[in-house]
């Protein structure tokens, strides 16, 4: 069992819709969870940090995160074409590193 | 973009010679790391460093070395390249000011060992 592991994409949402990424971790010791876009060709950029249980929201983004669970999702809403990119799932314990996820590749169609 | 440059950017070499990616902050961060990417695999971590002259492993350190002699740069280096390590190269650093081990990555080198 991988210790991150992402819903398999690719996923693909009309423009508008809500896109659902969703990703589970192993090491319940996880303390930081992120969420990293990685538009191709380029490198990958933080989008959202979450660190207690519950939802955290900025703009057309929330993540949220149920450690009893060990899982963590990110929501998109009202999805964009420039949306279309890969969102790789982090986890960290606070150790200094973190472990990523093989990311989900989403479409959002026009 | 939290002041990371790589070089070189891109890098064509051969089978068995050594290669050496250089990754450099201007901001003062601690923490720099290692990662390398392929399809299928996501991101891994080659190593990290924590502070001048301090250096760990990560899950794919087989064939690398590093070295960190100043705050500002982070070396990665390829004794002996091989096929295998055929990949897109990043770097990255913590933030110090985030606590929470928020990375943020460089431009990355693709290297291509034939």
């Amino acid at each position: 069992q991988k210790e991150v592991e992402q819903n398999s994409g690719p996923l693909s949402v009309p423009e508008g819709a809500i896109a659902s990424l969703n990703c589970t971790y192993s090491d319940r010791v996880s303390q930081s969870f992120f969420w990293y876009r990685q538009y191709s060709g380029k490198s990958p950029e933080l989008i959202m940090s979450i660190y207690s249980n519950g939802d955290k929201e900025d703009g057309r983004f929330t993540a949220q995160l149920n450690k009893a669970s060990q899982y963590v999702s990110l929501l998109i809403r009202d999805s964009q074409p420039s949306d279309s990119a890969t969102y790789l799932c982090a986890v960290s314990p606070n150790a200094g590193k973190s472990t990523f996820g093989d990311g989900t590749t989403l479409t959002v169609k026009p | 973009d939290a002041g990371i440059t790589q070089s070189p950017r891109h890098k064509v070499t051969e089978t068995g010679t050594p290669v050496t990616l250089r990754c450099h902050q201007t901001e003062n961060h601690r923490y720099m790391y290692w990662y390398r990417q392929d399809p299928g695999h996501g991101l891994r971590l080659i190593h990290y460093s924590y502070g001048v002259k301090d250096t760990d492993k990560g899950e794919v350190s087989d064939g690398y070395s590093v070295s960190r002699s100043k705050t500002e740069d982070f070396l990665l280096t390829l004794e002996s390249a091989t096929s295998s390590q055929t990949s897109v190269y990043f770097c990255a650093i913590r933030s110090i000011l985030a606590g929470h081990n928020e990375q943020f990555f460089g431009p990355g080198t693709r290297l291509t060992v034939l």
